[in-house]
């Protein structure tokens, strides 16, 4: 179906390394894909998107990687902070823009240990 | 920066009764979002509107609405309350005319239904 997913629920890296969080998606008609930070008690906070006539995407620390031909989507976290510690979604707005849904994989819970 | 409002932020309710939550968007935003996040699970969206009209529609009881009214602000009435209601409510908005249409998110509604 169309679903979004990740591969792994719990992430662990210690605090000054790379982190690298998966995501697969289903539906071939996805065309923007949205990373997303939740911390305990809030709502989604957006980090970076990427549409799918795009392979990378850098932002402040962060890398979005996108693969069409597997459909697999990847964040990279640069020089992890104990800040950094989050529940990470990625989302698909399957239409590419206008007021529809987003559609959310299940989250990657990182863990920074000092 | 003015964020997403949501109130209230936490609700008590018991089973069969109504709750009505409340969103008020980021000033100059025109279309809503409506998420609903159990315990553990990713977001799901609900329901969506643009100018006041329903412009997407995701897994949405029927014991559920809601609406968008002239000041843009949105209301979820939900109605004979059941357990599995008990959730996080989150509100996103977004500016339609925007590059990516990026959906920025409030704190979240807790509901517990008892």
């Amino acid at each position: 179906g169309e679903s979004v997913g990740l591969h792994l629920p719990t992430l662990s890296v210690q605090e000054g390394d790379n982190s690298i969080i998966n995501c697969a998606y289903s539906n071939s008609a996805s065309d923007y894909f949205i990373w997303y930070k939740q911390e305990s008690g809030k709502g989604p906070q957006f980090i970076i998107d990427i549409r799918s006539n795009m392979d990378k995407r850098q932002g402040q620390r962060v890398t979005v990687l996108l693969n069409k031909t597997v459909k697999h989507l990847s964040l990279q976290i640069a020089a992890t902070q104990p800040g950094d510690s989050a529940v990470y979604f990625c989302a698909d707005n399957r239409r590419g823009g206008g007021a529809d849904g987003l559609t959310f994989g299940k989250g990657t819970h990182l863990i920074i240990q000092p | 920066a003015a964020g997403v409002i949501q109130s209230p932020r936490h609700l008590i309710k018991e089973k069969r009764e109504t709750a009505t939550l409340k969103c008020y968007p980021i000033p100059r935003h025109d279309t809503v979002y409506w998420y609903q996040q159990g315990p553990g699970q990713d977001p799901q969206f609900l329901i969506s509107f643009y100018e006041k009209m329903q412009s997407d529609k995701g897994s949405i009881p029927d014991r559920f609405s809601a609406q968008q009214f002239s000041d843009y602000h949105s209301e979820l009435n939900m109605s004979s309350l059941e357990l599995g209601d008990s959730a996080l409510y989150f509100c996103a908005s977004s500016l339609r005319t925007s590059v990516d249409n990026e959906q920025f998110f409030g704190p979240g509604t807790r509901l517990t239904v008892l």
